[in-house]
């Protein structure tokens, strides 16, 4: 079956605009979760949807939201950009957002701010 | 607090040596721990979670709970192993995994 799929995988912004990144799921997963990878700060986590509900928050300023549509798909916004938001956007597809079945990760996106 | 410590940043090995990568944890509660790997230009992809006790690739990690850690371990590295590997950290009952700072392994031919 197909994997997570997410795109654009690459973009470029300059700063003070806003940029939408989008993540299928794999089929019949409901959760959909984002992270940003950076070399300095690594792995965090952003945010995690569940049946279009957003369930759970990382530390990361109003600037970043989501949504999640009833086809389980999600979109992660940024608006505002600034500089320090360039960074791999990963996102992962769950069963249940549980760690019983475990996460699968897309490709990203890479987005640069310029 | 909840946190994943790998403290190592690089780690290289001969091939065919054992290799550990170290991976702890600071969390009260019963954690789901979990090993994941991103080979150059590949995305990260799971390698072993400690509740299914399996091994992956000739990897094994056991949970000790008295040290609060998660070490991976490789009898013998080989050169495929070169990557680099990501502890992760999920509590019961949530949907988010913390990740450690990762650990990049290279193994020397």
């Amino acid at each position: 079956k197909a994997g997570v799929t997410q795109t654009p995988r690459y973009l470029i912004k300059t700063r003070g605009q806003q940029v939408t990144l989008s993540c299928s799921p794999i089929s019949g997963h409901r959760s959909v979760s984002w992270y940003q990878q950076t070399p300095g700060q690594g792995l965090q986590f952003l945010f995690e949807y569940f049946s279009e509900t957003q369930r759970n928050k990382g530390n990361f300023p109003g600037r970043f939201s989501g949504r999640q549509f009833s086809n389980s798909r999600s979109e992660m916004n940024v608006s505002t950009l600034e500089l320090g938001d360039s960074a791999l956007y990963l996102c992962a597809s769950s069963l249940d957002g549980t760690g019983d079945y475990g996460y699968t990760f897309g490709s990203g996106t890479r987005l640069t701010v310029v | 607090a909840q946190r994943v410590t790998q403290p190592e940043k690089l780690l290289s090995v001969f091939k065919g040596a054992p290799v550990e990568l170290k991976c702890n944890y600071s969390y009260s509660g019963s954690p789901e721990l979990f090993w994941y790997v991103q080979y150059s230009r590949q995305r990260l992809q799971l390698l072993l979670r400690h509740i299914s006790r399996e091994s992956i690739k000739g990897f094994t990690a056991d949970l000790n709970k008295g040290e609060t850690s998660f070490h991976l371990k490789k009898p013998f590295a080989q050169e495929e192993d070169s990557a680099m590997y990501y502890c992760a950290l999920a509590f019961t009952g949530a949907n988010n995994l913390f990740f450690g700072t990762g650990t990049r392994l290279t193994v020397i031919p």
